[in-house]
């Protein structure tokens, strides 16, 4: 079975500040792969950034980039130079190559960005 | 190119009542999921669709829940005799294939009330 686990509840970070959000797994599957989707209050999933497990580096895209420590099972995101548009739940989620590639989502960790 | 679109975006049904919600994939698109999410939680995963098979159902919570997609393209979940837990945001994505490194697409989702 697998478990996603996000601890963090919820943060409030200043404009301009880098945050990581704390996303922890658990899966037999050797491969699989880490999604993080940002939610608004709107409610739209967006996709942010994919970690795949045989991944040598760690993903980046634009100002979001994914800490993947493999051994430790854990994979945080980390957003640079906030912003008041970032203010938002976000979501860690694992698909596996035993479960037809369906999402195990985490509970999510509401960011709040303030100026 | 438009993106996955879910109807209708708010439903209210009164308990007792049957509803169906449908979902219009990235055109395409072979993987088709459904999720149900409740307030201030993660989505959690409710049935899988490949093209027009229903691989996965194991996270339909009852049998009063019932998805198809018998063209291999819309598809519609229906909740027969509808109770308040069934209040949720109904959530559909969509991916163009089969494996673990592809992103998921999702819909603006259904706001299902339950009175």
């Amino acid at each position: 079975a697998q478990k996603i686990t996000q601890t963090q509840p919820g943060m409030f970070v200043q404009e301009k500040e880098a945050v990581t959000l704390d996303c922890t797994y658990d899966t037999s599957d050797p491969s699989y792969g880490l999604f993080w989707y940002k939610q608004p209050s709107s409610g739209e999933m967006i996709f942010l950034i994919y970690q795949g497990s045989y991944d040598q580096q760690n993903a980046t895209e634009g100002r979001y980039s994914l800490n993947f420590q493999k051994a430790r099972k854990s994979a945080n995101l980390v957003i640079s130079a906030s912003q008041l548009g970032d203010s938002a739940m976000y979501f860690c989620a694992m698909r596996a190559t035993d479960s037809w590639g369906k999402f195990q989502f985490g509970a999510g960790t509401q960011v709040v960005v303030t100026p | 190119g438009a993106g996955v679109s879910q109807s209708p975006r708010y439903k209210v049904a009164k308990r007792g009542q049957d509803v169906a919600l449908r979902c219009d994939p990235i055109s395409g698109h072979v993987s088709l999921f459904w999720y149900q999410q409740a307030l201030g939680q993660g989505p959690e995963f409710l049935t899988y669709f490949q093209n027009e098979a229903q691989l996965d159902k194991s996270g339909l919570p009852s049998d009063r829940f019932f998805a198809e997609r018998p063209e291999g393209s819309v598809s519609t979940l229906k909740i027969q005799r509808t109770q308040q837990e069934d209040s949720a945001v109904y959530l559909c994505a969509s991916s163009p294939a089969v494996g673990i490194s592809y992103e998921q697409y999702f819909g603006p989702g259904t706001r299902l009330t339950v009175t």
